[in-house]
């Protein structure tokens, strides 16, 4: 079973900081996904991204958030000034197609 | 309104039950809709897919679709312990390739034995 995975499982970080969350997409997929979820609420949109580039973002995927995929493997979240309000599950999710049928673990961040 | 709504349960059952969970959306512009099931801590897994309206079952789970009526179920038949998670409706609303899902806040499904 192909299986997305994440580092770290847990960062814990100060306020004002910068974090980099990391993806490892299914080899094969050609678009890649970042969604959170806040404790207890439900889980988000955050960004989508496809050839290269951004194809879709929300509101929340501000000026202060980023995505990569630097050497062709990897799928990376930065967040330049982490708030407390940033604390959450990060889940990166890839899909060959229309369908996301892969979610990876996830990444809990707590900023202190 | 509420894009996807969902009852937060807990709604419980017992082994051996059907389970009922149900989802309601707002944009009518919406196409595809997905059940996903969450264990606590874990990240959501895929259950089912439907595009059209009507009946879609795979094994024990029965996805139903409503358009006109903006309503999409899922039903357990057989439900077991092991099913007793938070079971997520998503919704996406364009067709292309972009991909945003819309997720409901959940229902907690616990099936005792």
């Amino acid at each position: 079973e192909p299986e997305v995975t994440q580092t770290p499982s847990h960062q814990v970080t100060q306020m004002g900081q910068e974090v980099i969350l990391r993806c490892v997409p299914i080899s094969n997929h050609l678009y890649f996904y970042w969604y959170r979820q806040i404790l207890g609420q439900k889980v988000e949109f955050l960004v989508s991204f496809y050839n290269n580039e951004i194809s879709e973002k929300s509101e929340i995927f501000d000026d202060q958030f980023s995505v990569e995929r630097p050497d062709g493997s990897n799928f990376t979240l930065k967040i330049r000034s982490t708030k407390l309000e940033d604390s959450a599950m990060y889940f990166c999710a890839s899909s060959e197609a229309l369908l996301i049928r892969y979610f990876g673990p996830g990444t809990r961040l707590t900023v202190t | 309104q509420k894009e996807v709504e969902q009852n937060s349960g807990p709604l419980s059952v017992p082994e051996g039950a059907i389970a009922s969970l149900n989802c309601t959306y707002s944009d009518r512009g919406s196409q595809s809709f997905f059940w996903y099931r969450q264990y606590s801590g874990k990240s959501p897994e895929l259950i089912m897919s439907i595009y059209s309206n009507g009946d879609k079952e795979d094994g024990r789970f029965t996805a139903q679709l409503n358009k006109a009526s903006q309503y999409v179920s899922l039903l357990i038949r057989d439900s077991q312990p092991s099913d007793s998670a938070t079971y997520l409706c998503a919704v996406n609303k364009s067709g292309g390739s972009n991909y945003k899902l819309t997720f409901g806040k959940g229902t907690l499904l616990t099936v005792n034995p």
